[in-house]
């Protein structure tokens, strides 16, 4: 079956380190999206790449990475100059143009 | 400025009855609209959009959204809900020129036996 994979599904980490969110896609999507979700505030696009090797900010990338080397891989790096890293990851694709984004089933980080 | 708002953060409707989530938004071009369903500690999945043509658009599960350009809304509807439509609900609307999606603030939906 084709889709998202992210993992892990859970993640905890003292502040100060930095952690790595996986996530992978086998849809042969060309646009890939990261997104932080917190409660009653939807969601915030954090960086988004297009194509392979090439990537943006989004609204919020402060604090945050990101590397575009394989087309099916966008791995999220969460760094200690996030002030605020409890959140719940949700990482997407998509084809082009108009298309719908397929979601992967996101990431709770815990940063104490 | 493009922007999608969802007036209502909770919607309760009893099983059976017909149920509709709001979406207002601006936009300065033609608007393409997307609706979204998660379930709790999950990713989101698509339901339905708009993009051109009938402004009756039907979607999965059941769902369809009504497009009112002359309100600027794209509330989504379903005639007779179920328990498990239960879930937070998510509009969406394509921000050109980058294509990049603006969310609504979701509306949880919750579904009476």
């Amino acid at each position: 079956d084709g889709g998202i994979t992210q993992s892990p599904k859970y993640l905890f980490r003292k502040e100060g380190q930095n952690v790595t969110l996986s996530c992978e896609q086998n849809l042969n999507h060309d646009a890939m999206y990261w997104y932080r979700q917190d409660p009653g505030q939807g969601l915030r696009l954090i960086y988004y790449s297009q194509i392979v090797n090439d990537f943006q900010k989004g609204d919020i990338a402060e604090g945050y990475s990101v590397s575009r080397e394989k087309k099916e891989s966008f791995p999220l790096t969460v760094t200690s100059a996030q002030k605020n890293p409890t959140a719940f990851y949700l990482c997407a694709s998509s084809s082009e143009g108009y298309s719908p984004l397929h979601f992967g089933n996101g990431t709770r980080l815990t940063v104490t | 400025a493009q922007s999608v708002a969802q007036p209502e953060d909770q919607v309760n409707v009893a099983e059976g009855n017909p149920l509709t989530v709001k979406c207002t938004y601006s936009v300065s071009g033609n608007p393409y609209l997307f609706w979204y369903v998660q379930y709790p500690n999950r990713g989101l999945q698509f339901l339905l959009k708009y993009i051109t043509g009938d402004n009756l658009v039907k979607g999965s599960y059941g769902f369809e959204a009504e497009f009112n350009k002359s309100q600027t809304s794209f509330h989504l509807k379903k005639p007779s809900a179920l328990v498990s439509d239960s879930a937070l609900y998510f509009c969406a609307v394509r921000d050109l020129p980058n294509y990049q999606l603006i969310w609504g603030a979701g509306t949880k939906l919750i579904i009476k036996p």
